[in-house]
């Protein structure tokens, strides 16, 4: 069974621009979660999609959004993008619940 | 919100010594897992385990969680087991994981 995909796996970008990211979770897994890690901030958690809906969200500005689609591949964006938006954004996926949670390889932001 | 901390932060062995890693959390969990985190960044799931022992070849772990904590033993390290392992917990019915800052292992021959 293939494992979670995300794409790109390498980006760069300058301040102020828009960015989306995009993660298909394992085959069979309907929950899909978001993190950023940086240095200073260590592992965050952004966002949870379940079926579709946001189930829980972390404390990130508006800037930070995201959707899931009904094949449950995931998309998140980010806008009006910072320099401290450079990151590695990681996202997982599980069955059901978070229990057992299977990460990509992430996506490494670098705003300039 | 739940507090995750984990011990020591940084660790150093050589190869073919064992390790215990520390995990301690705050408030109850339904769910822990442990990471390692390889040098290229991929986050490798080790254990789910939010009570009880579990052992997988040389790594086990045990959390005792009427007292909060988690640890998670390396016998035998070979420089692969290098990199940052996490401890992530869950409580209630948040839908998320909150990390610990990690403990750094590095493997010397």
């Amino acid at each position: 069974k293939a494992g979670v995909t995300q794409t790109p796996r390498y980006l760069i970008k300058t301040r102020g621009q828009q960015v989306t990211l995009s993660c298909s979770p394992i085959s069979g897994h309907r929950s899909v979660s978001w993190y950023q890690q940086t240095p200073g901030q260590g592992l965050q958690f952004l966002f949870e999609y379940f079926s579709e809906t946001q189930r829980n969200k972390g404390n990130f500005p508006g800037r930070f959004s995201g959707r899931q689609f009904s094949n449950s591949r995931s998309e998140m964006n980010v806008s009006t993008l910072e320099l401290g938006d450079s990151a590695l954004y990681l996202c997982a996926s599980s069955l059901v619940t978070v229990e057992t949670q299977y990460f990509g390889p992430g996506t490494r932001l670098l705003v300039l | 919100g739940i507090q995750v901390e984990q011990s020591p932060p940084d660790l150093i062995l050589q190869e073919g010594a064992n390790s215990t890693l520390r995990c301690n959390f705050s408030d109850s969990v339904n769910n822990l897992q442990w990471f390692h985190q390889n040098p290229w960044g991929q986050l490798i799931n080790l254990f789910y385990i939010p009570s009880g022992t579990k052992q997988n070849g040389r790594l086990s772990a045990t959390t005792v969680a009427t007292e909060r904590y988690s640890l998670l033993y390396i016998s035998s390290s070979q420089t692969t087991d290098s990199g940052v392992y996490f401890c992530a917990v869950e409580s209630g019915t948040a839908s998320k994981l909150t990390f610990g800052t990690g403990t750094r292992l590095q493997v010397t021959l």
